[in-house]
């Protein structure tokens, strides 16, 4: 099956660092990816949308300097939160879309940000 | 707007069988799909419905009837495992995944 790996699985900074997360579709070519944020105990929630060699589109009240994406690749999309807070964190969870299987998402691990 | 209604939550008892129910109200539609989530980690596929009817897997089975914008998930033979939660999510027009809540099943022995 297609398999999306994420990188890191998790991390703790300091308020204020920028942290870099990775999202990899291993066996097949993403054209499109999705990154979400999950905060506990409630549904996920899209951050943006992000095709190969364009720009990402994000969705109302995602601010997109502060959430940075490149989708360089078919197959790597990296989300950068920049000058991060404790309120940014939460599970942020990248997902990769392929085609070829019913438009259907295969999700990443996710990644868990806490920010002291 | 868009929407997705699912219970919040629902306990059952292992060996038994449980049903789950969404509703759904978007702009297109393009498929339905329930994931399985446990706490801590990314949801897991479980089903894709595009035509009416019920379609089985195991011990999961989905159905959707397109006309009443509805949809149940079907889980058999209760395992203390299958204690998730589990997300309902319709694809609109733009092939946008749109997101129900989920609904937190608890297994009971």
């Amino acid at each position: 099956g297609a398999v999306v790996s994420q990188h890191p699985s998790r991390v703790i900074c300091k308020s204020g660092t920028s942290v870099k997360i990775e999202c990899r579709s291993l066996d097949f070519q993403a054209t499109t990816m999705f990154w979400y944020r999950q905060f506990p105990k409630q549904s996920l929630m899209l951050m943006a949308t992000s095709n190969e060699g364009s720009k990402a589109t994000y969705e109302q009240g995602v601010e997109k300097d502060k959430f940075l994406i490149n989708h360089a690749s078919l197959t790597l999309s990296t989300l950068t939160v920049t000058s991060a807070h404790p309120e940014d964190s939460s599970f942020y969870i990248c997902s990769a879309r392929w085609v070829k299987i019913d438009n259907e998402q295969f999700f990443g691990p996710g990644t868990r940000l806490t920010v002291l | 707007g868009q929407n997705i209604d699912q219970p919040t939550e629902m306990t059952a008892t292992e060996g038994a069988i449980v049903q789950i129910n969404c509703t759904y109200q978007t702009s297109g539609f393009n498929g339905l799909f329930w994931y399985q989530q446990h706490a801590g980690e990314a949801p897991t596929f479980l089903s894709y419905n595009v035509l009416d009817g019920l379609e089985e897997k195991g011990r999961f089975s989905s159905f959707l009837s397109r006309s009443k914008g509805y949809s149940y998930l079907l889980l058999k033979e209760l395992q203390m495992k299958d204690s998730a939660s589990y997300l309902c999510a319709v694809m609109d027009s733009n092939y946008q995944l749109i997101w129900g809540a989920g609904t937190k099943l608890i297994i009971k022995p």
